[in-house]
């Protein structure tokens, strides 16, 4: 159990259009979902803590009208990139956790977005 | 907020020997502390966690130490293998707290034949 799903697996885009990325929880209801980022060789960047039926929690630097995040079911957590420009390119990796009483993250498989 | 640092950031042994990679964290409080294992474009894999109720916790190969005093604790791979070749991550936690995961910088572990 705890698989956690993400679509696409890969993405390329032109400079100024938009990019949902999904994260389903596929056996588990997941109440809190995270966002993070990955440069190469870089650690995960927490972008954002997105729990179902409220706003999302955005780090400092992150802008929330440029990476919308919605989680509308307990299951699904969805993250778009508006405005997509080159730098913002990277590895974009989301995580679950399987209830509010124990902290385990289990990842999903990531998104690599690419930005012409 | 919560700071977890990682050391060594690259680390090459031979196979059959032991690796061991060094993590301190800044928060008293934080509780939980797992580790990750992530492949070249792969998702992070949860290898092991350890709570702050035990000072080791062993599977397999694979072990943590906890020492809450100091406030740091470590990952021991023994008898190492080309397949466990990878970045290794750890994280610090205030478990209930809601919030996510403080990572370290990660490990990149070369295992040669």
């Amino acid at each position: 159990g705890a698989v956690v799903s993400q679509h696409p697996s890969r993405v390329i885009c032109k400079s100024g259009t938009s990019v949902k990325i999904e994260c389903r929880s596929l056996d588990f209801q997941a109440t809190t979902m995270f966002w993070y980022r990955q440069f190469p060789k870089k650690s995960l960047m927490l972008m954002a803590t997105s729990n179902e039926g409220s706003k999302a929690t955005y780090e400092q630097g992150v802008e929330k009208d440029k990476f919308l995040i919605n989680h509308a079911s307990l299951t699904l957590s969805t993250l778009t990139v508006t405005s997509a420009h080159p730098e913002d390119s990277s590895f974009y990796i989301c995580s679950a956790r399987r209830d509010v009483s124990a902290d385990t993250q289990y990842f999903g498989p990531g998104t690599r977005l690419t930005v012409l | 907020g919560e700071n977890v640092e990682q050391h060594p950031s690259t680390l090459s042994v031979q196979e059959g020997d032991s690796a061991v990679i060094k993590c301190t964290y800044s928060d008293s409080a934080s509780n939980y502390f797992p580790w990750y294992k992530q492949e070249l474009g792969k998702r992070p894999q949860l290898i092991i966690d350890i709570r702050s109720n035990v000072g080791e916790k062993k599977d397999q190969r694979i072990a943590v130490t906890l020492n809450k005093t100091a406030k740091h604790f470590s990952l021991h791979i023994t008898e190492t293998q080309p397949e466990d070749s990878a970045v290794y991550f750890c994280a610090a936690l205030l478990e209930g707290s809601g919030y996510a995961l403080n990572f370290g910088k990660g490990t990149s572990l070369l295992v040669t034949p």
